[in-house]
C-alpha cells in the first residue's frame, strides 16, 4: 500500500453515462497524475495537478474528460458520455515536486463500459 | 520511433537466475529513470529510480544507465517465482514531470 488510495475500485456503467473516479493523494505531496491504461500497454498520461492548479493536459484527454483539484488534495476525473474505448484501468499518482520526483500509484479504477 | 521501448516478451528464466531487462528511450534530454513493477490486475510498483550513468544496486535489482546509449537496464539476481510480472520502464520527459511508459515486458520465473 503506496498510501494513494482510489475509489471505486471497479466500475461498471452503460455507454452515454457520466462516471466519477476519486483520487486521495499521499498527505505530503503536491503533485497529483492521472493515467490510463489499456490491456498491453503501459500507462499513458492523461493530466496532473500541482497544488490545485492543472499545469498540463494530454492530447488522450478529450473535451469528455474533465478533472479537478479543488483545494489541492484530492482529485476527481469524470467522463461524461462514456463509449467503449474508454474501458481502461484509471492509474492515480502523486508525488513531491522535487527533481528526480518519484511517483507513487495508486491501486486504480478498472472501468467498464457496456 | 516510440519514446520508449521494451521487448514485450515473455522472458522466462529458471528459479535462482539472472534476468536482464532492457530499456531504450528515444528523448536525450531525459532525465530520470524508473522501474515498476506490475503484477496481473494490480497498478505499478516502484522498484527502481535512477538518474546518473552507471549502476545503481538494491537487494537482487541493479539498475543500469547509459545516456549516451540511450539505455536502462534492469538485473534481477536469483530470480524468484514470485518476481513473474510485468516490468515497465518509464522516463520523465525533461520538459515536465510526466512519465512515458514503455509497453512493458513480462517476465516468467520458472520454479
Amino acid at each position: 500500500d503506496t498510501g494513494v488510495s482510489q475509489d471505486p475500485r471497479h466500475k461498471i456503467t452503460k455507454r452515454g453515462q457520466n462516471v466519477t473516479f476519486r483520487c486521495d493523494p499521499i498527505s505530503e505531496h503536491n503533485r497529483l497524475y492521472w493515467y490510463r491504461q489499456t490491456l498491453g500497454q503501459g500507462p499513458e498520461f492523461l493530466t496532473y495537478f500541482q497544488n490545485e492548479a492543472q499545469l498540463e493536459k494530454s492530447r488522450l484527454l478529450s473535451d469528455r474528460f474533465s478533472a479537478e483539484r479543488p483545494k489541492g488534495s484530492f482529485s476527481t476525473l469524470e467522463i461524461q458520455r462514456t463509449e467503449q474505448g474508454d474501458s481502461a484501468m484509471y492509474l492515480c499518482a502523486s508525488s513531491l515536486a522535487l527533481a528526480g520526483e518519484t511517483q507513487y500509484f495508486g491501486p486504480g479504477t478498472r472501468l467498464l463500459v457496456l | 520511433q516510440k519514446e520508449v521501448e521494451q521487448n514485450s516478451g515473455p522472458l522466462s528464466v529458471p528459479e535462482g537466475a539472472i534476468a536482464s531487462l532492457n530499456c531504450t528511450y528515444s528523448d536525450r534530454g531525459s532525465q530520470s529513470f524508473f522501474w515498476y513493477r506490475q503484477y496481473s490486475g494490480k497498478s505499478p510498483e516502484l522498484i527502481m529510480s535512477i538518474y546518473s550513468n552507471g549502476d545503481k544496486e538494491d537487494g537482487r535489482f541493479t539498475a543500469q544507465l547509459n545516456k549516451a546509449s540511450q539505455y536502462v537496464s534492469l538485473l534481477i539476481r536469483d530470480s524468484q517465482p514470485s518476481d513473474s510480472a510485468t516490468y515497465l520502464c518509464a522516463v520523465n520527459r525533461p520538459a515536465g514531470s510526466t512519465l512515458t511508459f514503455g509497453k512493458g515486458t513480462m517476465l516468467l520465473v520458472s520454479p
